[in-house]
């Protein structure tokens, strides 16, 4: 069964820019939840998606959103671009059942200059 | 708030020396809690899981970790490490509400 595949891989952005990154979760798996990594920040939780319903969203600003679609494939989309959103972002999926035991992407590598 | 505490940022340990790892959660309730490791160019994964029951659990690679309610810790612990454990270990817990709380990791390094 293939894993969590994410596109891009790697992302180079000015300030001001927009961005959007693509997830794709393990067949059958309907939960997706990104996070973003940073050196000594551990993972800080973005957004979770059910069935293309937003069930919970962490601390960012709303320059960060995110949308599911039908086929469980979600985006997240950073506008305004700023130095500080330089990280790794994360996608992981779940299987409801799984008591949000969570299979991870490889993630994206956004920097911003 | 909802946190996890992860007690050392780096550690550096010869090859056959024990580990332990803290991890201290902040929340009351019934916490589902797991620890994950990430190797170096690789993807984060999953190295063992606790929801109830017996609160030592086992994990992949010779890994335990111990549920102390009281304490709110759940330590990893691995008798022996090898050169190829090193990686980044994050601890997390989920409480429902669709959202998990990592720590903010800790790099182990073994030396060979």
């Amino acid at each position: 069964k293939a894993g969590v595949t994410q596109t891009p891989r790697y992302l180079i952005k000015t300030r001001g820019q927009q961005v959007t990154l693509s997830c794709s979760p393990i067949s059958g798996h309907r939960s997706v939840s990104w996070y973003q990594q940073t050196p000594g920040q551990g993972l800080q939780f973005l957004f979770e998606y059910f069935s293309e319903t937003q069930r919970n969203k962490g601390n960012f600003p709303g320059r960060f959103s995110g949308r599911q679609f039908s086929n469980s494939r979600s985006e997240m989309n950073v506008s305004t671009l700023e130095l500080g959103d330089s990280a790794l972002y994360l996608c992981a999926s779940s299987l409801e059942a799984q008591e949000h035991e969570q299979y991870f992407g490889p993630g994206t590598r956004l920097t911003v200059t | 708030a909802q946190s996890v505490s992860q007690h050392n940022h780096h550690v550096i340990l010869s090859e056959a020396a024990s580990l332990e790892l803290g991890c201290n959660y902040s929340y009351g309730g019934t916490v589902n809690l797991f620890w994950y490791v990430q190797y170096p160019g690789q993807h984060l994964q999953l190295l063992l899981k606790y929801f109830s029951g017996d609160p030592l659990v086992k994990g992949i690679k010779g890994f335990e970790a111990e549920f102390i309610k009281s304490k709110f810790s759940f330590n990893l612990r691995k008798p022996s490490v090898q050169w190829s454990d090193t990686a980044e270990y994050f601890c997390a817990f989920y409480t429902g509400g669709f959202k998990t709380i990592f720590g903010a990791g800790t790099r182990l390094f073994v030396k060979a």
